[in-house]
């Protein structure tokens, strides 16, 4: 089986950019994650949605930053405007029906320099 | 912060010994996860122990819950190169809706 598929792996941008990250987890997978990970703060949780509805989007930093999931196999995260102090590596993870009691599995990330 | 503690922060050992990581927390828990994550890669999922289980196997690995000190070990038995990586402890906190992952632990093994 295909695991969670991160698009693109690489992004380069000028700050300022509207920046598209996108996601296709696991099919049959309820749940989808969305983290970033630096060295400062570790892995942060962004947002996640069960059945493609946003549940808990206390973690996204800044109206800046926007998720969608409009089908059951497709996730983006937005970022518009960015900012230097986005650079991080996103990683979108998804996991079955029970969620918390479930393993996540996770895609290779998205790796984001905002110069 | 309700989230793990993993401690040591880092460990170098020698290819063959054993590696144990511990984690610390404070919060009450369902369940506690670990992962693994490879150098440039996602995060993998290791094991998941529950809060009425004392010790889980996988393989090399062997992981163990004391829910009275509030802290978790993972032990890899004769660690090879491969096992280099960062692990991570990851909480399924008593009504909680989230997982909330520690800072990790960062293995390197010498060949």
């Amino acid at each position: 089986d295909a695991g969670v598929i991160q698009s693109p792996r690489h992004e380069v941008t000028e700050m300022g950019q509207e920046v598209t990250l996108r996601c296709k987890p696991i099919s049959g997978h309820d749940y989808l994650f969305w983290y970033r990970q630096t060295m400062m703060r570790g892995l942060e949780l962004l947002i996640y949605f069960n059945n493609n509805v946003p549940i808990d989007d206390s973690g996204m930093p800044e109206d800046r930053f926007s998720a969608k999931m409009p089908n059951a196999s497709f996730s983006t995260l937005k970022i518009q405007p960015s900012e230097p102090r986005d650079s991080a590596v996103y990683f979108c993870a998804s996991s079955r029906t029970t969620g918390l009691d479930q393993p996540q599995h996770f895609g290779d990330g998205t790796r984001l320099s905002i110069l | 912060s309700q989230q793990g503690e993993e401690d040591p922060q880092a460990l170098s050992i020698q290819e063959g010994e054993n590696a144990t990581m511990n984690c610390s927390y404070k919060t009450s828990i369902n369940n506690l996860q670990w992962y693994r994550q490879n150098s440039g890669r996602g995060l993998v999922h290791l094991i998941l122990i529950r809060s009425n289980e004392r010790e889980k196997h996988s393989g090399r690995l062997r992981v163990t819950l004391d829910t009275s000190k509030k802290s978790s070990s993972l032990l890899i038995t004769a660690s090879r190169a491969a096992d280099t990586a960062s692990y991570f402890c990851a909480l399924g906190p008593t009504g909680g809706f989230k997982t909330i992952f520690g800072a990790g632990t960062r293995l390197f093994v010498k060949a």
